[in-house]
């Protein structure tokens, strides 16, 4: 089956304890996202990742680290995580992103991260 | 830059009548637009997308989107509404780079019996 799957699904953690967030999607896909939901703000995009060791800021990225070593793989990383990063974040991956991206974005089923 | 607008954060309809969900966008460029679904504790999953060619998108579920270049318009609409369709809805837009989908704040949509 076609899919995201990102790991944990849910975390309550502290201030300041490194976490890393998986990502991994069996489709192939050359781009992959991350987007953090907010209540009322929508969808925010973090970074992405236009191919294997391509990666690239985008509207958040502030407290936030990727990496893309394997093209199925995109893990997000929290070095020191602060309350403001609590949130509901998704991973998204398309076919291509070398053109204007018409493509599919297939998403995650969505972490749950609480930091207090 | 390219942005979205949904006009009302929360809708409200009785099962069977038609649901109409408002997006306007912003482009510098001939927009790529696309609407999304969320069902409550999932992801997100594409509905419809417009890309260029015919202005009057249909979509999964029963859900079309006429796209009106002149009213910078994208409403998503469905002529019965059932129960299972309560949900949240965004609207998105392709950036100019290609690089990210920016999407409207979401409308939350109700279906009461």
């Amino acid at each position: 089956e076609a899919q995201v799957t990102q790991n944990p699904r849910y975390l309550i953690t502290v201030t300041g304890k490194k976490l890393t967030v998986t990502c991994s999607q069996n489709m192939n896909h050359e781009y992959m996202s991350w987007y953090r939901q907010d209540p009322g703000l929508g969808l925010r995009q973090i970074y992405y990742s236009m191919n294997v060791e391509v990666t690239d800021k985008g509207d958040v990225p502030e407290g936030y680290k990727v990496s893309r070593k394997e093209k199925r793989n995109f893990p997000l990383i929290l070095e020191s995580p602060s309350p403001n990063q609590t949130s509901l974040y998704f991973c998204a991956s398309s076919l291509s992103g070398r053109e204007r991206n018409t493509g599919e974005l297939f998403f995650g089923e969505g972490s749950r991260l609480t930091v207090l | 830059a390219q942005s979205v607008t949904q006009l009302g954060s929360h809708v409200s309809v009785s099962e069977g009548a038609l649901v109409l969900l408002r997006c306007n966008y912003s482009s510098s460029v001939p927009p790529y637009l696309f609407w999304y679904v969320q069902y409550p504790n999932q992801g997100l999953q594409l509905l419809l997308k417009y890309t260029s060619a015919a202005t009057l998108v249909k979509g999964i579920n029963g859900f079309e989107a006429e796209f009106k270049k002149s009213e910078t318009s994208f409403h998503l609409t469905k002529p019965s509404a059932h129960m299972s369709d309560a949900a949240e809805y965004f609207c998105a837009v392709s950036n100019q780079a290609g690089t990210a989908l920016i999407f409207g704040k979401g409308t939350t949509l109700s279906v009461s019996s």
